[in-house]
Parts: structure tokens; sequence; C-alpha cells
């Protein structure tokens, strides 16, 4: 079984400022990893994943996140926010084989942008 | 690229009544659906897997009979609340994978009075 844990449920950032999501999960065995974006009332939108090779993974809208299997982590990273950034993110992980597809979320964290 | 959608959209109904919610993959086939349940400040939490031709796997905790699934075509899945109480009010969502990609559902917000 896997669990991720969303270590902040709100973050308030000014415009243009950097941002980091925190993201810890744990697995008994190999995982995928994804952030997810959620515009109100609207789906989830697929940010970026991490499958294999590079632990630097480059996603849409300007976001990137490092896979770091020491720590357990798969923070996520913005280098100057948008007001449109705002928005509630998740960070999800996945086994493979047959149970890919089959996601664990965190609890989500609301990013909030102020002008 | 791929889309998923979900009818309704929102729903209100009364204590006791059954619910369906509908999943269609718009483009693509798709197999294989997942369906996740999200209560107010919480995150997503999969209830079922649904397969194409055979029975939906539950997730431990899910009641089968209170939930049920059929995925009647490649294109349909479907979710049906029954005798629906107050507390599944909560924020239904599905999803398909297609190539290697999970593509969600917009989502049906359901209210149970």
């Amino acid at each position: 079984a896997q669990s991720v844990t969303q270590l902040d449920s709100q973050v308030p950032v000014f415009e243009e400022a950097p941002v980091e999501l925190r993201c810890n999960y744990s697995s008994s065995v190999s995982v995928y990893l994804f952030w997810y974006v959620q515009y109100p009332n609207q789906g989830l939108q697929l940010l970026l994943k991490y499958l294999s090779g590079s632990t630097l993974v480059k996603g849409i809208n300007g976001f990137e996140a490092e896979f770091n299997k020491s720590q357990t982590s798969f923070h996520l990273r913005k280098p100057s926010v948008h007001i449109s950034d705002t928005a509630e993110y998740f960070c999800a992980v996945s086994a493979g084989g047959t149970s890919y597809g089959k996601l664990t979320f965190g609890q989500g964290t609301i990013l909030t942008v102020h002008p | 690229g791929a889309v998923v959608s979900q009818h309704p959209s929102w729903v209100i109904c009364k204590s006791g009544t059954s619910v369906k919610i509908e999943c269609r993959s718009l483009d693509f086939q798709a197999t294989t659906m997942f369906w996740y349940r999200q209560f107010p400040k919480q995150s997503l939490m999969l209830m079922a897997t649904s397969n194409e031709g055979s029975k939906a796997t539950y997730e431990q905790g899910v009641e089968k009979d209170k939930f049920l699934i059929n995925h009647a075509s490649l294109t349909l899945s479907t979710l049906t609340v029954t005798s629906a109480h107050p507390e599944d009010s909560s924020f239904y969502i599905c999803s398909a994978t297609n190539l290697g990609r999970q593509y969600f559902g917009p989502g049906t917000r359901l209210l149970v009075l």
C-alpha cells in the first residue's frame, strides 16, 4: 500500500515569487509519482509525472518537480508564480503493473497567489 | 487531448433515492475506468476500478451493493448510488487511462437531503 502526505494545506504567495509545494510518500514497492492541479469547478489536470529516468521532471505552466528517493519526496516548484496559478494541487502515487492508474492522492495544497 | 465527461455535473436528491452518474471517454476507448470520491476539504479516495465486460473491483471499505458500477461499453461507465443518504454527499470523479496517461472527468457533485 502507498500513502502520500502533502505537508502544507495552504500556501499563500505573492505574484512573481517562487513557490515550493511539498510532497512525501511511502510505499513498499516502486511507484510512479504525479502532480495534478484542480482549478475551481474543473477536473484534475496533469502537471507532470515521474516514471523513471531523470529525477528532475519538467511539466506544464513552468512547474517542475524533483524525485528524491532517499527522502521519499517529490516536491513541486515554480520559480515565479502568476495569479492564474491559484488552484489546488494534488500529489499522487501509483504502483506499476496492473495497479497503474489506481492513484493514491495526498490531501491537497491550496496555492493562493496574491497581487 | 483525450476528454472524459461526466453527467450530471451536480445533482440534489432526497434521502432514500438512487442516483446514477455517467462517465464517458469521448475520443478514446477505455477498458478500465476509475471512480474516486472527494469529501469537502479532503483528498480524492479511490472507490473502485470499473472493468469493461466484467465486475468492478472495489477498494476496502467501499460497499459494492451501495455503489453499483456498470461498465457497459468501452466508452461508458456508470456509478449508481443506491438508497442515498446525506453522508453520501460528496464529489464523485471518474478517470480513464489512455496511452499510459490518466484523464479525469470534471466531477459530479452530489447533495443528498
